[in-house]
């Protein structure tokens, strides 16, 4: 149990232009899905957090108006890179919250590398 | 943001050792996560921890939440080539709107 699925798992896109990130918890209904970017050897750094239905609550620092967030289902969340330059390149990854499981318990996307040329 | 101290940042051992890495907070957690990231993928749940003294063994892994609340360890037991990848630990901070805190993550490379 406790499956989420990322889409794409890679792509390529050309600077200026938006690229959008598919987040889907699988088998179960995800009330919270959080978005991550890992640069290479570091941790996980959180983007943003993702209520169903709600606007998401953005780190410190990260600009909410460049990576658009959506939420619109209990099972679907999206990442939006808008106007993406090379220093955006990474990797993102989304988790989700099972609601049957502990509270603190995250499932995780497969990920998606991003290269912006 | 706030992250853990994990130690060691590297491990290279040779197939069938032990292996031990903990983190530790300067702050009190709830909860303690243990992850494991292949390159490439995101990161698998290993272990969940949720009580202060607490240890939950998943095959050959071991962890214990440490008495004081404030560090966890993890252990691998007989290691082999597949235990290869990057280890996380997470902390579930009640005070911090209940976000997970991140480690930085030990790198464990195996010599078969």
């Amino acid at each position: 149990g406790a499956v989420v699925s990322q889409h794409p798992s890679w792509v390529i896109c050309k600077s200026g232009t938006s690229v959008k990130i598919e987040c889907r918890s699988l088998d179960f209904q995800a009330t919270t899905m959080f978005w991550y970017r890992q640069f290479p050897k570091q941790s996980l750094m959180l983007m943003a957090t993702s209520n169903e239905g709600s606007k998401a609550t953005y780190e410190q620092g990260v600009e909410k108006d460049k990576f658009l967030i959506n939420h619109a289902s209990l099972t679907l969340s999206t990442l939006t890179v808008t106007s993406a330059h090379p220093e955006d390149s990474s990797f993102y990854i989304c988790s989700a919250r099972d609601p049957l499981a502990d509270y603190y318990e995250q499932y995780f996307g497969p990920g998606t590398r991003l290269t912006v040329t | 943001g706030q992250q853990l101290n994990q130690s060691p940042q590297s491990m290279f051992i040779q197939e069938g050792e032990d292996v031990s890495m903990n983190c530790t907070s300067s702050s009190i957690f709830n909860t303690w996560l243990w992850y494991k990231q292949d390159p490439g993928e995101g990161p698998v749940l290993l272990i969940a921890l949720y009580k202060a003294g607490e240890l939950t063994s998943n095959g050959r892994l071991t962890a214990q939440f440490g008495i004081t609340r404030k560090d966890s360890f993890l252990n691998i037991s007989a290691s082999i080539p597949s235990d290869v990848g990057i280890y996380f630990c997470a902390g579930g901070d009640a005070g911090n709107n209940r976000k997970l805190i991140w480690g930085l993550g030990t790198s464990l490379a195996v010599n078969p």
